[in-house]
């Protein structure tokens, strides 16, 4: 069965600061996606970033990039210039590609931006 | 477009009642999943609905939960004789193809008193 495990419940980066989150997960699986979510207090789920299994290159949005490494099963987030609205949980998730499945989620990180 | 739109945004129940949470997807969607979130931790999957079809509901609990989507309409989840152990909030989203991207909603907070 497909895992996703996030070994931060916690973290915190002073503003301006760069920060990573860890998430590994576990498929046998060789076509799948993988995801960032944040989740400020407002509860909505807001998609951060993607990554499809199938591409070498690492996604980029902005100040959010990954680090994804598929033999090592590791797909960690790293948040540049880290901004007060930054403050959220943060999921990892992951999805099977071509095929109805559900999207397995990880236990989140809570992140804090010290002014 | 409106985005995916769940009502209501709080429930609150009685134990022993039941709690009737709707989703409307967005326009073009016919995939919802439901997944139910405990504070302080992430969302555990419950259901994958296609229009009136039921894809995947291993998430579920196997008695007092149902879930429907159905031709017209919003997808219903529905929790009958609620416990307390139900208190969570209850995210759907939608998608039109599972290339494609997701869209959650705002989430139903049920509290059971």
């Amino acid at each position: 069965a497909q895992t996703v495990t996030q070994s931060q419940p916690e973290m915190s980066v002073q503003e301006a600061e760069t920060v990573t989150l860890s998430c590994t997960y576990d498929t046998s699986e060789s076509d799948y996606y993988l995801f960032w979510y944040k989740q400020p207090p407002s509860r909505q789920m807001i998609l951060v970033i993607r990554q499809e299994a199938y591409k070498q290159q690492n996604a980029t949005e902005n100040r959010f990039s990954v680090n994804f490494q598929k033999a090592a099963k590791s797909f960690s987030l790293k948040i540049s210039d880290s901004q007060l609205g930054d403050a959220a949980m943060y999921f990892c998730a992951y999805r099977i590609m071509n095929r109805d499945d559900k999207i397995i989620f990880g236990k989140g990180t809570r992140l804090h931006i010290l002014p | 477009n409106a985005g995916v739109m769940q009502n209501p945004r709080h429930l609150v129940r009685r134990r022993g009642q039941e709690a009737r949470l709707r989703c409307s997807p967005m326009k073009g969607h016919s995939h919802v999943y439901w997944y139910r979130q405990l504070p302080e931790e992430g969302l555990k999957f419950m259901v994958y609905l296609q229009k009136e079809n039921i894809i995947d509901e291993s998430g579920m609990p196997k008695e007092r939960f149902s879930a429907e989507f159905p031709k017209e309409g919003p997808s219903i989840l529905r929790i009958q004789q609620v416990v307390r152990g139900d208190s969570a909030a209850y995210f759907c989203a939608s998608f039109r193809s599972i290339s494609e991207k997701l869209f959650f909603g705002s989430g139903t907070q049920l509290s059971v008193l």
